[in-house]
């Protein structure tokens, strides 16, 4: 079955410390892949997405996500977290040729230490 | 350029109540989205409109839920009759063509 999956319910890291947030999918071909990030009481904003080409995307907030075809992974990245990055993390899927209708994960809740 | 607009933001009511929740998409969008976040389910899609129409509505609950959008500027979605399962936060978000959605800030809704 189609699905995404972030095997991660919490996170905690360290200020400065780097992150890392996964996220599997389970599609026939590649779908649009998507991160959103939702601060406490805030809607769903968008980080980076990736349709095509090169597999390293940039985001906002000094966010980056790699696509490994292979792994059918789409990893969040981030080399030194901030306090104000603590909120919940949600990746999700477009499946092409579908209507465009967005799949999320579960999310992952980060926690940033002093 | 605003956003999407919802409203209310905070919304208390007693079951057995109706409740409407307001969304104005993103000026030019012509898809929108309802969805549902709570702690058990997550982000669930509850319907969505193109160009005005329905075009998707499997997610919706029950015969409770209903969505309508009148025109290009704005949609409701109405709960009647309300019940404590149905609190959960309610998103709307719009899309132009196949591009990226955006989302509103949310209305938050508690059913005692």
């Amino acid at each position: 079955a189609q699905s995404v999956t972030q095997p991660d319910i919490h996170i905690t890291v360290s200020e400065g410390a780097s992150l890392e947030l996964r996220c599997n999918y389970s599609y026939g071909a590649t779908p649009y892949l998507f991160w959103y990030v939702q601060s406490p009481g805030q809607g769903l904003q968008l980080l980076l997405k990736y349709f095509s080409g090169d597999t390293l995307v940039q985001g906002i907030k000094g966010f980056e996500a790699e696509f490994k075809r292979s792994q059918s992974s789409f990893n969040l990245r981030k080399p030194s977290v901030h306090w104000s990055d603590a909120a919940e993390y949600f990746c999700a899927v477009v499946a092409r040729g579908s209507q465009g209708n967005l799949i999320f994960g579960k999310g992952t809740k980060l926690s940033v230490k002093p | 350029d605003a956003g999407v607009i919802q409203s209310p933001r905070h919304e208390v009511t007693e079951m057995g109540q109706e409740v409407t929740l307001r969304c104005k998409p993103i000026s030019g969008h012509n898809s929108l989205f309802w969805y549902r976040q709570t702690m058990m389910r997550g982000l669930e899609l509850l319907i969505y409109f193109n160009n005005n129409v329905p075009i998707d509505d499997s997610g919706m609950p029950e015969d409770r839920f209903s969505a309508k959008m009148p025109n290009a500027s704005f949609s409701t979605l109405k709960i009647q009759p309300s019940e404590p399962r149905d609190s959960a936060v309610y998103f709307c978000a719009s899309r132009r063509g196949l591009e990226t959605q955006y989302f509103g800030p949310g209305t938050r809704l508690l059913v005692l």
